[in-house]
């Protein structure tokens, strides 16, 4: 298996613009986690979907951020309108129930 | 609400030397598991803890897990400048209808020659 895969690697965009970052989980992982990296606020778990039902979204920061999972393979995490603040390191993670979880590498989000 | 605390959060260390970071978790778990972070990496699974008194070694690295006294240490032996990196415990709550993992705030060890 490729490991979980994100998109895009790199984002930068301006302030107000719509970003949306792509996420393909490892195949037969019942699990998807969406974190956020920052300096200030380490890693923070934003919203995690079993079998593409969303679980817990109370990490999600603002109502500009949504997530959706519409199908096993595939999740998005959507910033709408994007801000300065929200510039961070953004990754997705997969894990079967009580099992080891893989991170994807990541999508570094710069808002200007 | 499960807490999940490590110290030190920085730690620098000569090399040849051994060190210990400890993780302190709030509730009962039986399921830790330790990461590794490189700078602008992403976090790398080093070990797997599923029982109380587990003992996972790999190279200079060695972690535990006392599940009754909430505790996981992560041991150093000897430590190279390749250690260097960010640490995370991460301990998994199991909650019937859920599992997830919560991360502690991360060891950032730094070895020096």
């Amino acid at each position: 298996d490729a490991g979980v895969i994100q998109s895009p690697r790199h984002e930068v965009t301006e302030m107000g613009q719509e970003v949306t970052l792509r996420c393909k989980p490892i195949s037969g992982h019942d699990y998807l986690f969406w974190y956020r990296q920052t300096m200030m606020r380490g890693l923070e778990l934003l919203i995690y979907f079993n079998n593409n039902v969303p679980i817990d979204d109370s990490g999600m920061p603002e109502d500009r951020f949504s997530a959706k999972m519409p199908n096993a393979s595939f999740s998005t995490l959507k910033i709408q309108p994007s801000e300065p603040r929200d510039s961070a390191v953004y990754f997705c993670a997969s894990r079967p129930l009580g099992g080891e979880q893989y991170f994807g590498p990541g999508t570094r989000l710069t808002v200007t | 609400e499960l807490k999940v605390e490590q110290n030190p959060l920085f730690l620098s260390m000569q090399e040849g030397k051994n060190y210990t970071i400890y993780c302190n978790y709030s509730t009962t778990s039986d399921r830790l598991y330790w990461y590794r972070q490189d700078p602008g990496k992403s976090l790398e699974s080093l070990f797997v803890l599923l029982s109380n008194g587990a003992v996972k070694q790999e190279g200079r690295l060695m972690a535990s897990l006392d599940t009754k006294a909430r505790l996981s240490t992560l041991h150093i032996t000897a430590a190279v400048h390749d250690l260097s990196a960010t640490y995370f415990c991460a301990v998994d709550s199991y909650t019937g209808t859920a599992s997830k993992l919560t991360f502690g705030t991360g060891t950032r060890l730094q070895v020096t020659l």
